[in-house]
């Protein structure tokens, strides 16, 4: 199946501080790529979506200015969380489709970024 | 508003029974149906995906579709403690934008 790697996996850090999570398609183009956040037993929450070379879509309530999102080519995207505080932790995923029959469909996801922000 | 409606459990089952997750979809327009598997602290991977009514079976796993009903299921035959979870459900618009349910937790007990 379609591989998306995602990276950092962990990452802790202070309050104010920016991290940078990049996300890749392996093994196909992806066209569009969605990132996610997920608080601790609560369900996916679909934070923006980003076409290839065009600005992010952000959901209703998701702060453009604090997630900055850069999708510059057909195989990386990346999320910047912006001064971060601690109630950015959460779990951060990103997912990727393309436009081949076999992807076009289906998301395929990234590992996850576990943010926790001290 | 287009929603994905599934119980959120926990569902307990005892280990080797079948497993039975359920799901109702609100757009009739909805042509494409998953499931995907969430372990705790990881990323969501499908599990399965349907399209047409009926029965769709792979390995332990068959999902079901009634689109007159609006209703999609997953059956897990056999279950294993491996299979204890969060299963989310998700159908695709025309924009094969995913709208997911708010996923069903399942407990196999030993």
């Amino acid at each position: 199946g379609a591989v998306v790697s995602q990276h950092p996996s962990r990452v802790i850090c202070k309050s104010g501080t920016s991290v940078k999570i990049e996300c890749r398609s392996l093994d196909f183009q992806a066209t569009t790529m969605f990132w996610y956040r997920q608080f601790p037993k609560k369900s996916l929450m679909l934070m923006a979506t980003s076409n290839e070379g065009s600005k992010a879509t952000y959901e209703q309530g998701v702060e453009k200015d604090k997630f900055l999102i850069n999708h510059a080519s057909l195989t990386l995207s990346t999320l910047t969380v912006t001064s971060a505080h601690p109630e950015d932790s959460s779990f951060y995923i990103c997912s990727a489709r393309g436009t081949a029959v076999r992807v076009r469909e289906k998301l395929f996801f990234g590992s996850g970024t576990q943010l926790s922000v001290l | 508003q287009k929603e994905v409606e599934q119980n959120s459990g926990p569902l307990s089952v005892p280990e080797g029974a079948i497993a039975s997750l359920n799901c109702t979809y609100s757009d009739r327009g909805s042509q494409s149906f998953f499931w995907y598997r969430q372990y705790s602290g990881k990323s969501p991977e499908l599990i399965m995906s349907i399209y047409s009514n009926g029965d769709k079976e792979d390995g332990r796993f068959t999902a079901q579709l009634n689109k007159a009903s609006q209703y999609v299921s997953l059956l897990i035959r056999d279950s294993q403690p491996s299979d204890s979870a969060t299963y989310l459900c998700a159908d695709s618009d025309s924009n094969y934008q995913l709208i997911w349910g708010a996923g069903t937790k399942l407990i196999i007990k030993p």
